[in-house]
């Protein structure tokens, strides 16, 4: 069974330094893995996503994830955080194998505080 | 390009009612789900379809229904509500078939408490 775990309830950074949400995952295939963002009373955004290629994947508003096979492991990163950073972040993994409908699971999120 | 469009925002329920949310995505993607989140527990899958006229059940349907009469709407409705269904809502849409390696999108939720 697929499964996500993000081991952190909060990551708070103050404005200026880098930030990373940390993400593990397990899948029986190869995953697909996504970030996404969702701000207070929002709905969830799209930040980015690892399928195949490089490990070390850019996405919008700055951030960027590093794919880990060996420790399953897909952190969130971005070198230098905003106050408007501030936001709920989900993790979610799909598996890749088989045809059809395949769900994504989701960790529980992290919500990152960022202070001026 | 209004992406995947739910109604309402908000809504409060009694015990017993029903009611029906709205969810409609204008990008012709094949497949549509709607979610759930819970406090501590991310989003968890409550149907899925993959085109029209077919649908599943995903890992918490018991309580709901949906239909899918056409490609663009997908509504959930809630039969009996119940406080434990309590709950932020999403329905999300995405490509299927040699496209489905994109993301999903995800409407703006709608906040429903059942009292």
């Amino acid at each position: 069974a697929q499964s996500v775990a993000q081991p952190e309830d909060q990551v708070n950074v103050a404005e200026g330094n880098p930030l990373t949400v940390k993400c593990t995952y397990s899948v029986s295939g190869n995953p697909y893995l996504f970030w996404y963002v969702q701000y207070p009373n929002r709905g969830l955004q799209f930040l980015l996503k690892y399928i195949t290629g490089d490990n070390l994947v850019k996405g919008s508003y700055g951030f960027e994830a590093e794919f880990n096979k060996s420790q399953t492991s897909f952190h969130l990163k971005k070198p230098s955080a905003l106050v408007s950073d501030s936001a709920l972040y989900f993790c979610a993994v799909r598996d890749s194998g088989g045809t059809g409908f395949q769900k994504l699971v989701f960790g529980t999120g992290t919500r990152l505080l960022v202070s001026p | 390009n209004a992406g995947v469009t739910q109604t309402p925002k908000f809504q409060v329920l009694k015990t017993g009612q029903s009611m029906t949310l709205q969810c409609a995505q204008d990008m012709n993607h094949e497949y549509m789900s709607w979610y759930r989140q819970d406090p501590g527990m991310g989003l968890r899958l409550i149907h899925y379809s993959v085109g029209a006229g077919i649908t599943d059940q995903g890992e918490v349907p018991n309580g709901y229904n949906v239909s899918r009469s056409t490609t663009e709407d997908f509504p959930l409705r809630l039969l009996s509500a119940a406080p434990s269904q309590t709950s932020v809502y999403f329905c999300a849409s995405s490509y299927g078939g040699a496209r489905m390696r994109t993301e999903a999108f995800f409407g703006q939720g709608t906040r429903l408490t059942v009292v």
